[in-house]
């Protein structure tokens, strides 16, 4: 079975400061991995993917991800928060091997809240 | 990406009725789901929508509950039957374009339902 695990409920930080929202994940083979941002009242926005090569990915809106596949972990980034980044982040994961599941698997989510 | 039109985008409904969801996709897509979010929650997966044939649903989800239909590549429907207080939520559709490994997922502005 695959699962995701975003282990802080809520991040804070101050606008201009670098920010990171944890995510560790379990799956058989290698992964394929989602983070997807939610603003109020908001379907969810794509914002980067992992599947191959390079372990730091660039996404939307200046955010980044570093999969580490020692840690299982696909943190994501941002070098200078903005007080829009505040919304809901998801990060998400399926398998690449034949045998995975199709659809995602979710984490809990995390509130990132930047304070002005 | 796929352009996803989701209706209605809300709805406040009485209890022991029934409301339909639509998903309607602007190409036609491999892979549809359809998922659940509480409030406050993450996303759940209700079942994947297969075309021209019954829905797989996830543990816990019933077709006599959440009956799903998807008669061609690009539009599906899920109806919440006899709803009570408990199935307010988010309802999302989400979508999966092509068959290499670069595909993405899609998801559309969600249908907020609040059953009283």
């Amino acid at each position: 079975a695959q699962s995701v695990a975003q282990p802080e409920d809520q991040v804070n930080v101050a606008e201009g400061n670098p920010l990171t929202v944890k995510c560790t994940y379990s799956v058989s083979g290698n992964p394929y991995l989602f983070w997807y941002v939610q603003y109020p009242n908001r379907g969810l926005q794509f914002l980067l993917k992992y599947i191959t090569g390079d372990n730091l990915v660039k996404g939307s809106y200046g955010f980044e991800a570093e999969f580490n596949k020692s840690q299982t972990s696909f943190h994501l980034k941002k070098p200078s928060a903005l007080v829009s980044d505040s919304a809901l982040y998801f990060c998400a994961v399926r398998g690449l091997s034949s045998g995975s599941a199709r659809q995602l698997t979710f984490g809990s989510g995390t509130q990132l809240t930047v304070l002005p | 990406s796929a352009v996803i039109s989701q209706k209605p985008s809300r709805d406040i409904c009485q209890r022991g009725t029934s409301l339909t969801i639509q998903c309607q996709v602007d190409s036609q897509v491999t892979m549809m789901f359809w998922y659940r979010q509480q409030p406050g929650q993450s996303l759940t997966l209700i079942a994947t929508a297969n075309q021209g044939s019954e829905a797989t649903y996830e543990s816990g989800f019933v077709i006599d509950k959440f009956p799903i239909s998807r008669p061609n590549l690009t539009f599906s429907t899920l109806t919440v039957s006899n709803m009570s207080p408990e199935d307010s939520s988010i309802y999302l559709c989400s979508v999966v374009l092509g068959q290499s490994r670069n595909y993405g997922y899609t998801f559309g502005s969600g249908t907020r339902l609040t059953v009283v």
